[in-house]
């Protein structure tokens, strides 16, 4: 399977601590995002990487979330201290800079997080 | 913030007959676009418009970007049971690959 990679699918934790979520993308997609999608709702955008260097944040990103892209290749998002309100599925998409550009983003599976 | 309304929020409907789901917002958007999310999956893009007044299709489905930049159309015809899911309207303001999203119009279709 070649498409964008999302790990853990599920996460279940207790509020205060945190978690961390992984995000493989399309190998040559030098593009990679991440949103958030609570019950019901669209995908919210919270941040985007061009290669190495977050390019965007959104102001759904508050101090405890952080998300790194070190290498220009796979990302990961954290959740410090992780609240009720934080419980969503985070999803993970990538493209190739002209392609984000007419809108096509590819989209992973997602990561849901349930927070207790 | 920027928000995408769209209508009708869910829809049930017999295999074979036609659909058609609207997206209005209040800003101007360059491009519009269309998903479909299946459970337990991430949105597929279905259809991208980036004119004004433009008009696609891709296959069963046809989708239009308004006049005035501010809504959007998706009609799909002599629906199939596989056509369930939720779909998504988007708009992109700054080519970035920054999309915001409608709240998913849920389509059920009985064979």
């Amino acid at each position: 399977d070649t498409g964008v990679s999302q790990d853990p699918r599920h996460k279940i934790t207790k509020r205060g601590q945190n978690v961390t979520f992984r995000c493989d993308p399309i190998s040559e997609h030098n593009r990679l995002y991440w949103y958030r999608q609570t019950l019901g709702q669209g995908p919210e955008f919270l941040t985007y990487f061009q290669n190495e260097a977050q390019l965007e944040k959104s102001r759904l990103l508050s101090d405890r979330f952080s998300a790194e892209r070190p290498k220009g290749s796979f990302s990961t998002l954290e959740i410090q201290r992780t609240e009720q309100g934080d419980s969503a599925m985070y999803l993970c998409a990538s493209s190739l800079t002209g392609r984000a550009r007419t809108g096509e983003l590819f989209f992973g599976e997602g990561s849901r997080l349930t927070v207790l | 913030g920027q928000q995408l309304n769209q209508s009708p929020q869910s829809m049930f409907i017999q295999e074979g007959e036609d659909v058609s789901m609207n997206c209005t917002s209040s800003s101007i958007f360059n491009t519009w676009l269309w998903y479909k999310q299946d459970p337990g999956e991430g949105p597929v893009l279905l259809i991208a418009l980036y004119k004004a007044g433009e008009l696609t299709s891709n296959g069963r489905l046809t989708a239009q970007f308004g006049i005035t930049r501010k809504d959007s159309f998706l009609n799909i015809s002599a629906s199939i049971p596989s056509d369930v899911g939720i779909y998504f309207c988007a708009g992109q303001q700054s080519n970035t690959g920054k999309l915001i999203f409608g709240q998913g119009t849920t389509l059920q279709v009985k064979p």
